[in-house]
């Protein structure tokens, strides 16, 4: 099957910087994403998602943004903090399913 | 948001042994729960998808002998390793959807649980 990807495993910032987690998905019949964040052993939280129908969506000091021409998704986090600190995954629904991809690693520096 | 609650947490258990491990909504009733398997470092793949009161849809590559879903109730779902081996060993963790339709709404998860098989 057809699989969700990420371009990179580890991303290391400053506190107070901005950050971008990408994804490339390759289901173009997907239309729902989702990016979820999960610290270690514990299950992923939701953090926002968006419809196939829009290319952004805001949450707090969260947005995420969709390019269906290149199949990419992205994650930017404003204000990076300490406690952002987690793996971040990116899904994509089908069907009702979900597909993660592979992850990134943010570390956050104090 | 809606509660999804995993136990046990974690358990380990001998080789040959069954586990069972449940999972519960508990503010809400969950019409699809999907069971969830992550070994270290790895993302999430997905097991099985389970629809209260029929049988639960397995992955390619998934045995459903070894690994028994039941969803008896909108409320819980179970599985069981069956006859575990230390291969077996890894982080499940379950999620729930509700409502009739299940495309395109969030699905909660339980805070996993760690298996090990010694």
């Amino acid at each position: 099957g057809e699989s969700v990807g990420l371009h990179l495993p580890t991303l290391s910032v400053q506190e107070g910087d901005n950050s971008i987690i990408n994804c490339a998905y390759s289901n173009s019949a997907s239309d729902y994403f989702i990016w979820y964040k999960q610290e270690s052993g514990k299950g992923p939280q939701f953090i926002i998602d968006i419809r196939s129908n829009m290319d952004k969506r805001q949450g707090q000091r969260v947005t995420v943004l969709l390019n269906k021409t290149v199949k990419h998704l992205s994650l930017q986090i404003a204000a990076t903090q300490p406690g952002d600190s987690a793996v971040y995954f990116c899904a994509e629904e089908d069907y009702g399913k979900l597909t993660f991809g592979q992850g990134t690693i943010l570390t956050v520096h104090p | 948001g809606a509660v999804v609650s995993q136990h046990p947490s974690w358990v380990i258990c001998k080789s040959g042994t069954s586990v069972k491990i449940e999972c519960r909504s508990l503010d809400f009733q969950a019409t699809t729960m999907f069971w969830y398997r992550q070994f270290p470092k790895q993302s999430l793949m997905l097991m099985a998808t389970s629809n209260e009161g029929s049988k639960a849809t397995y992955e390619q590559g998934v045995e459903k002998d070894k690994f028994l879903i039941n969803h008896a109730s909108l409320t819980l779902s179970t599985l069981t390793v069956t006859s575990a081996h230390p291969e077996d060993s890894s982080f499940y963790i379950c999620s729930a959807k509700w409502g009739t339709g299940t495309m395109n709404t969030e699905a909660f998860f339980g805070q996993g649980t760690r298996l090990t098989v010694v």
